[in-house]
């Protein structure tokens, strides 16, 4: 499955919008791009998922450009709650019907005051 | 809530035991995966199992194993422990066709001393 990259770490304050970038140059035809949100302590949370173009739910929006080698999670006007890590991930959807999901460091988001 | 329960939420014990762990997956959800998240490695995928049988392994040491019951609940088994085994211990559930959706649980915390 292609490797994914991401930042390590991002700071905001309330109210702002988030963007975070994640490159996938190795992503192939039938791969996915999906984000997930942990809090300290929790599981993993399923936030968007997307194949191309933008995609967009209550929480959250995906921009995936033409090539797919990268994609941004954008996060509207976090707030303190929103403080977690997030990891993007490349998972691929085979015709047996499974898949795993390789989680890598994920990007720690601090929302500040 | 993501509809998937875990037993017991935290567990102490000693090098050398063993100890299982319990996981519920959602109501419809066919696939159950495991993971273990500790501080230095970050979450690791160990095993799925789908439909009661083992679809893919991750890298889940020998003194680990699990499988998962006609009731779909899956059990995760850790002999032999040593104090590296101390982590959290992930269930996530998905439904058919959409593994790469997964629900995670709220965990197992294992400290093993």
């Amino acid at each position: 499955l292609a490797k994914t990259t991401q930042p390590i770490s991002m700071d905001s304050y309330e109210g702002q919008e988030v963007n975070i970038t994640c490159s996938h140059n190795n992503i192939a035809t039938n791969d996915y791009i999906t984000w997930y949100q942990q809090f300290p302590s929790q599981g993993p949370r399923f936030i968007i998922q997307g194949y191309k173009t933008k995609v967009t739910n209550e929480v959250a929006s995906l921009f995936i450009p033409a090539d797919r080698k990268s994609s941004t999670l954008s996060l509207p006007r976090v707030s303190l709650s929103d403080t977690a890590v997030y990891y993007c991930l490349v998972a691929r959807a085979l015709t047996s019907g499974y898949s795993t999901l390789t989680f890598g460091k994920g990007t720690m988001l601090l929302v500040s005051p | 809530d993501s509809g998937v329960t875990q037993t017991p939420k935290h567990l102490i014990t000693a090098t050398g035991q063993r100890v299982t762990l319990r996981c519920s997956p959602r109501s419809g959800d066919l696939s159950v995966y495991w993971y273990q998240q500790s501080l230095d490695q970050g979450l690791q995928f160990l095993i799925q199992y789908y439909n009661g049988e083992e679809r893919a392994k991750g890298n889940i040491l020998e003194r680990f194993s699990a499988q998962q019951f006609p009731d779909l609940h899956s059990e995760l088994n850790l002999s032999s422990l040593e104090l590296g085994d101390s982590a959290l211990y992930f269930c996530a559930s998905s439904r058919p066709g959409a593994q790469e959706t997964q629900y995670f649980g709220p965990g197992t915390r294992l400290l093993v001393l």
